[in-house]
């Protein structure tokens, strides 16, 4: 299984570019990752997603080197909005056992 | 917009009750999940269904059980509520098929078991 590790933590400012890498070393191929962020009382909220390489849309970036054993996702210029908790999504949706969520990083982002 | 409903935001029982969480998605969905959240350990799967009828156990399916007898609607029963059960519970659904691996979730129940 392709367990993920994530930083419990992390704090930044308004206005700066956060980065936040969860690893997944065991990933297999199948497998996609995907990028979630949570407010309190409320289901999680897809980002992004990705396979390999760079993906990047409206609101994020996620970077995946070649060998897939780590993923970051990037988050340019942000405000205090985006204080939530991000979790890595590793998995194939064939299967349930090949559905794994970190534990989730916590972004505080102050004025 | 996709519209991921789940019965209740609090419910409140007691130990050795019977209890049913439902969830209906609006967007004819194959996959559906069941998941509890805990602080300091994420999301944890329960239960998924990948078509009516269908469930594959998830990382914690002891003292749970599902139910899918129709495609938009996926539920929950916790045949005997213990304390240990008290949790956020999030339903989710997502096509099947696809590279698009998108979850919907819910707003969650938060469930208290006494």
């Amino acid at each position: 299984l392709a367990k993920t590790t994530q930083p419990i933590s992390m704090d930044s400012y308004e206005g700066q570019e956060v980065n936040i890498t969860c690893s997944h070393n065991n990933i297999a191929t199948n497998d996609y990752i995907t990028w979630y962020q949570q407010f309190p009382s409320q289901g999680p909220r897809f980002i992004i997603q990705g396979y390999k390489t760079k993906v990047t849309n409206e609101v994020a970036s996620l970077f995946i080197p070649a060998d897939r054993k780590s993923s970051t996702l990037s988050l340019p210029r942000v405000s205090l909005s985006d204080t939530a908790v991000y979790y890595c999504l590793v998995g194939a949706y064939s299967s349930a056992s090949k559905i794994i969520f970190g534990s989730g990083t916590r972004l505080s982002i102050r004025p | 917009d996709v519209k991921v409903t789940q019965s209740s935001r609090y419910l409140v029982k007691r130990t050795g009750e019977k209890v049913f969480l439902e969830c209906v998605q609006d967007m004819d969905h194959e996959n559906m999940f069941w998941y509890r959240q805990d602080p300091g350990l994420g999301l944890r799967l329960i239960y998924f269904s990948y078509d009516v009828k269908m469930k594959e156990k998830g990382d914690i399916p002891e003292g749970y059980s599902v139910s899918r007898e129709k495609k938009e609607r996926f539920s929950l029963i916790l045949e005997s509520a213990s304390t240990n059960q008290t949790s956020m519970y999030l339903c989710a659904s997502s096509l099947r098929g696809t590279t698009s691996h998108e979850q919907y979730f819910g707003p969650g129940t938060r469930l208290t078991v006494t």
